[in-house]
């Protein structure tokens, strides 16, 4: 059984420019969870997606946004890249009857210059 | 709105002797979740052990267990014959019941670095 896997590992990006993280959920789970863990600091619910729509948000702007495909793998984005959104970026993934379990993949660390 | 608290930021322990987590929680639900993630240097968030509002039964996996006070809204973590392996960052985290329209999110409190020393 494949875990939940994220790409890329490490990232630099400008600010002012869009970044696309990409995540794999495990196999048999369709909801998928992206988290936000700034250095030091607990991760942040960013939102959740269940059957290619969003189903729940923190508090995030519309800036961050993200797409579940067919397969159940998903996307976050984010445009106009701030020097504050350097950080970890979590995703995780849930069986539906179960939603309340949440495997972690990996992450994505994200480093705005 | 759904509040966490780790009051200890760092804690060292010996090898093989036990120690514990403190974890405070603040939500006018009755029904919820609560857990522990162990986050070591890797980044990979690991689930240690879950517990449901409505169980009185405190949680146990292996060397892990849980003093669960629902009244004090206290979630601590036991972790008996402590292993190098198990430095890492532990994270206290609280779930509402999922819901269809606002799905199942965890709140992370800011963690607790420990330490296990040889």
């Amino acid at each position: 059984e494949t875990g939940v896997t994220q790409s890329p590992t490490h990232l630099i990006k400008t600010r002012g420019q869009q970044v696309t993280l990409r995540c794999s959920s495990q196999s048999g789970h369709n909801t998928v969870s992206w988290y936000q863990q700034a250095l030091g600091q607990g991760p942040q619910f960013i939102f959740q997606y269940y059957r290619e729509e969003e189903n729940g948000r923190g508090n995030f702007p519309p800036r961050f946004s993200g797409l579940q495909f067919p397969n159940y793998s998903s996307e976050l984005n984010v445009n106009a890249l701030e020097l504050d959104d350097s950080a970890l970026y979590l995703c995780a993934s849930s069986p539906r009857d179960s939603s309340y379990e949440q495997y972690f993949g990996p992450g994505t660390r994200l480093t705005v210059t | 709105a759904q509040t966490v608290t780790q009051s200890q930021p760092e804690m060292s322990v010996q090898e093989a002797e036990t120690v514990t987590l403190s974890c405070t929680y603040d939500t006018s639900e009755n029904n919820y979740y609560l857990f522990w993630y162990k986050q070591p240097p890797s980044r990979q968030m690991i689930l240690v052990i879950r517990q449901e509002a409505y169980k009185q039964q405190n949680a146990t996996e292996n060397r892990f267990s849980v003093n669960f006070q629902k009244a004090a809204k206290s979630f601590s973590l036991k972790i008996s014959d402590s292993q190098l392996g198990d430095t890492a960052m532990y994270f206290c985290a609280f779930m509402k019941s999922p819901r269809e329209t606002s799905g199942s999110r965890l709140t992370f409190g800011e963690g607790t670095q420990l330490t296990v020393n040889p």
